[in-house]
């Protein structure tokens, strides 16, 4: 079945800093990348995704990049700011599409 | 629309003691599922659903039962409480039909501790 590394599993930042994500995959087969974002006592909350037919794509100050030949894709967030302090998850489906595996998470702290 | 709704909150249980948390979408949604969130282990599917009377078993299912009535309801069962059960549990659910390539919307969680 699908397997989801991140790394790394945290990652402590200034604020203005730009911090970089990363999440491998096994499956060569799956075509989704969803991110989720995750505050203190809070629920998981879509912040971007990608699909296999794209290599980048941004929304303000975040951007995913998708390199699928390596199996891998990353989160970039630009300019950080105290209020990006929070846990990230990565998420692949697996093998028949019906189930999302989650990363372990990247809690990220960013200092003012 | 309230989203994806959970109850209880917060719930202590004993060793042995079985008990439902709820779960319900207003969103019209074919896709839930349910996770549970441990430290350092980030979200594990328990059991999910494509449609109404459609279960299945995701990674970690022993333990728990579920079933799908309506589309609006995905409840969960804890047959016989263990320790190892403690943890925080999350509904999601998902436009998605039968292939999960859409946003899960998450409901607030249930934070349950068994001793």
């Amino acid at each position: 079945g699908e397997n989801v590394e991140q790394h790394p599993s945290t990652l402590s930042v200034q604020e203005g800093d730009s911090a970089v994500i990363k999440c491998t995959y096994s499956d060569s087969a799956s075509n989704y990348f969803p991110w989720y974002k995750q505050e203190l006592g809070k629920r998981p909350q879509l912040i971007i995704d990608i699909r296999s037919n794209v290599g980048e794509k941004k929304d303000q100050r975040i951007a995913v990049t998708l390199n699928k030949t390596a199996k891998h894709f990353s989160l970039h967030i630009t300019e950080t700011q105290p209020e990006d302090s929070a846990v990230y998850f990565c998420a692949a489906p697996n093998t028949g599409f019906q189930k999302l595996v989650f990363g372990t998470g990247t809690r990220l702290l960013v200092s003012p | 629309n309230a989203g994806v709704t959970q109850t209880p909150k917060f719930q202590v249980l004993k060793t042995g003691q079985s008990m439902t948390l709820q779960c319900a979408q207003d969103m019209n949604h074919e896709y839930m599922s349910w996770y549970r969130q441990d430290p350092g282990m980030g979200l594990r599917l328990i059991h999910y659903s494509v449609g109404a009377g459609i279960t299945d078993q995701g990674e970690v299912p022993n333990g728990y039962n579920v079933s799908r009535s309506t589309t609006e309801d995905f409840p969960l069962r804890l047959l016989s409480a263990a320790p190892s059960q403690t943890s925080v549990y999350f509904c999601a659910s998902s436009a998605s039909g039968g292939v999960i390539q859409e946003t899960q919307y998450f409901g607030p969680g249930t934070r349950l501790l068994v001793l």
